[in-house]
């Protein structure tokens, strides 16, 4: 079926730089994208999200691309701290029916901040 | 609000035994989605309920089974346990309504020995 995938496994990032975590989205179909961060023990935490009709969102200190001609998906975060050290998901709803959900995630990336 | 909330936080089983795991999802939430997540397979869709009624269902056998009550609480079977059935398992709630964000709880780690 259908997947979603992550380009880079692990990315280290100096304290203060901006980092940038990639994800390849296959199903042209999908209209709803989502950024999670998971911290060690614990369920995954809502970033942002994106849905079709947008090239790009704004949050605080985040901000989501979404480039549907190659289908790729991008988290930038400025600025990073070290509480930005988790791993990072992206995920593309494929519910069927309005309001409904069936995320498929990518295998993560590891983000690890260097202080 | 209170969060999504999830019991047991961990439990060990033996192969061949049944488990039944329970999520509380935010008030006023009516959609409920299960996944699990193992090293190797990451996180993987399981079923979704809405108002009673499952609504989407991933691919997984029959012995993973979920239902939903009336106050949107929700449970998941896993019968005949087997030793790959080992992962944390991930409840998240919405308001099923449509551009909602889908909010995880802490999850249940199951052992299966």
């Amino acid at each position: 079926g259908e997947s979603v995938g992550l380009h880079l496994p692990t990315l280290s990032v100096q304290e203060g730089d901006n980092s940038i975590i990639n994800c390849a989205y296959s199903n042209s179909a999908s209209d709803y994208f989502i950024w999670y961060k998971q911290e060690s023990g614990k369920g995954p935490q809502f970033i942002i999200d994106i849905r079709s009709n947008m090239d790009k969102r704004q949050g605080q200190r985040v901000t989501v691309l979404l480039n549907k001609t190659v289908k790729h998906l991008s988290l930038q975060i400025a600025a990073t701290q070290p509480g930005d050290s988790a791993v990072y998901f992206c995920a593309e709803n494929g519910g069927s029916g309005a309001g409904s959900y069936q995320l498929t995630f990518g295998k993560g990336t590891k983000l690890s901040v260097i202080p | 609000k209170a969060g999504v909330t999830q019991t047991p936080r961990y439990l060990i089983k033996t192969r061949g035994q049944q488990v039944t795991l329970s999520c509380s999802p935010i008030s006023g939430h009516r959609s409920v989605s299960w996944y699990q997540q193992t090293p190797g397979q990451g996180l993987q869709f399981l079923f979704e309920y809405f108002s009673e009624t499952q609504r989407n269902k991933g691919n997984f056998p029959g012995r993973f089974s979920g239902r939903q009550f009336s106050n949107s609480r929700s449970e998941m079977n896993v019968s005949t346990l087997e030793l790959g059935d080992s992962a944390l398992y991930l409840c998240a709630s919405t308001g099923g309504r449509g551009a909602d964000t889908q909010y995880f709880g802490p999850g249940t780690r199951l052992t299966v020995l």
